[in-house]
């Protein structure tokens, strides 16, 4: 089975700090993605990287950066966390190319920044 | 702009009865779609997906139908037992300009199984 780990299940920060969500899965999948999922909103994307070392910007990149330095391991910075980036933060990955491969979903890291 | 949406917020069904779970989408370029459950706090998980040039899938237990024409696709649960109550969401799996296919999700439905 895929298998996509989150290191960090419930994290509490406080406002400014910097805070790294970590990722990694384990089906050599080219594909990460960094979402965040609020109430009423659903699931939004905030980053994606199909490569080592390349990235691209979801719907909602701002206060946010990642990091990609191994296939495995994707990870989402926040540089100076807010309160209103309190959420849920889900990993997914997933195979690149074809017509449409299946993502999996990490189990979220829940982040409060007080 | 594109959307992947639901008809209802919440379902409740009786346990052992059939459930269906609606899904609208508005992009009809749209070739692959996933259907996901997620527990109260747990992420998504995968249940079925179907590409577009079939208009049924069969799980265990479940069944996803496609209309391309009116742009719908449905979940079906049959026996519906206490272990499904969570949100379904389904989801519309795109090309990016990156080439790195994305999700568009729809806003989820809660199913709730009543004893």
């Amino acid at each position: 089975d895929v298998k996509v780990t989150q290191s960090s299940r419930y994290l509490v920060k406080r406002t400014g700090e910097k805070v790294f969500l970590e990722c990694v899965q384990d089906m050599d999948h080219e594909n990460m993605f960094w979402y965040r999922q609020d109430p009423g909103l659903g699931l939004r994307l905030i980053y994606f990287s199909y490569d080592v070392k390349m990235k691209e910007k979801g719907d909602i990149p701002e206060g946010y950066s990642v990091s990609r330095e191994k296939k495995e391991r994707f990870s989402l910075i926040l540089e100076s966390a807010s309160t209103n980036q309190t959420s849920m933060y889900l990993c997914a990955s997933s195979l690149f190319g074809g017509q449409g491969n299946t993502i999996y979903f990490g189990e979220g890291s829940w982040l409060t920044v007080v | 702009g594109e959307s992947v949406g639901l008809h209802l917020p919440t379902l409740s069904v009786q346990e052992g009865d059939n459930s269906i779970i609606n899904c609208a989408y508005s992009n009809s370029a749209s070739d692959y779609f996933i259907w996901y459950k997620q527990e109260s706090g747990k992420g998504p998980q995968f249940i079925i997906d179907i590409r577009s040039n079939m208009d049924k899938r069969q799980g265990q237990r479940v069944t996803v139908l496609l209309n391309k024409t009116v742009k719908h696709l449905s979940l079906q649960i049959a026996a519906t037992q206490p272990g499904d109550s969570a949100v379904y969401f389904c989801a519309e799996n795109s090309i990016s300009s990156g080439s790195a296919r994305q999700l568009t999700f729809g806003s989820g439905t809660q199913l709730t199984v009543l004893p």
